[in-house]
């Protein structure tokens, strides 16, 4: 059992390029976050998704979009990359949105040049 | 707005010194707390969730305990591989995410 999966691992992009970050976890989980951590910052929420279908914006959202088609799949689009998203991403996933007990990936580093 | 602040930002210990890492909260209505590890390069790692003042959880030699304005995360004669990172996180009643603090930078020397 992987657990949580995301690719890729580490990405060069050049600013205005689009990029999208994929998640995918085999827990059957039915929440799933994506976070942001930047040194100094700390965790930060972007996006998160309570139940496949639904989806809804965090306290970092600008820039960035999700979709959640499946039980399985959380994908996170940066339309168009500007250098403050350089940052590692981590996807998580918890059995439901109020069992708070989330389980992270491996998180993907972006640098945006 | 819910905060999270976490002290020391590191802490640096001889192996078997025993010590405690300290998480304030405010939160509006704590549906739980959490501590996390989190290793260089990695994704963070779930230790323990607390639900109520008085609580504690035990795991090796780590203890977690929550009051109403905080919580510790108590070091027992900790040993080289307890160096982490170690995340402390909130969520509210009705909140979709964690809010988290900002760490705390733990080595333990031999």
């Amino acid at each position: 059992i992987a657990g949580i999966t995301q690719a890729p691992t580490s990405q060069i992009l050049a600013a205005g390029r689009r990029m999208t970050l994929r998640c995918t976890q085999d827990m059957r989980h039915n929440a799933m976050y994506w976070y942001r951590q930047d040194l100094g910052l700390g965790l930060r929420l972007i996006h998160y998704s309570n139940t496949a279908g639904t989806t809804g914006k965090g306290e970092v959202p600008d820039g960035y979009s999700v979709s959640r088609a499946n039980t399985d799949d959380f994908p996170l689009t940066l339309a168009s990359a500007v250098p403050s998203q350089t940052s590692v991403y981590f996807c998580a996933s918890s059995d439901t949105w109020d069992r708070g007990e989330q389980y992270f990936g491996p998180g993907t580093r972006l640098t945006v040049t | 707005e819910d905060q999270v602040t976490q002290s020391p930002e590191a802490l640096r210990l001889q192996e078997g010194e025993s010590s405690s890492l300290n998480c304030s909260y405010t939160v509006s209505g704590l549906r739980g707390l959490f501590w996390y590890r989190q290793d260089p390069g990695k994704g963070p790692e779930f230790l323990f969730t607390l639900y109520s003042a008085g609580e504690e959880k035990e795991k090796e030699r780590l203890k977690a305990t929550l009051t109403k304005k905080e919580s510790f995360l108590h070091i027992t004669a900790p040993k080289p591989e307890d160096s982490a990172t170690y995340l402390c996180a909130v969520q509210a009643g009705g909140a979709d995410g964690l809010t988290f603090g900002k760490g705390t930078h733990l080595i333990i020397q031999p």
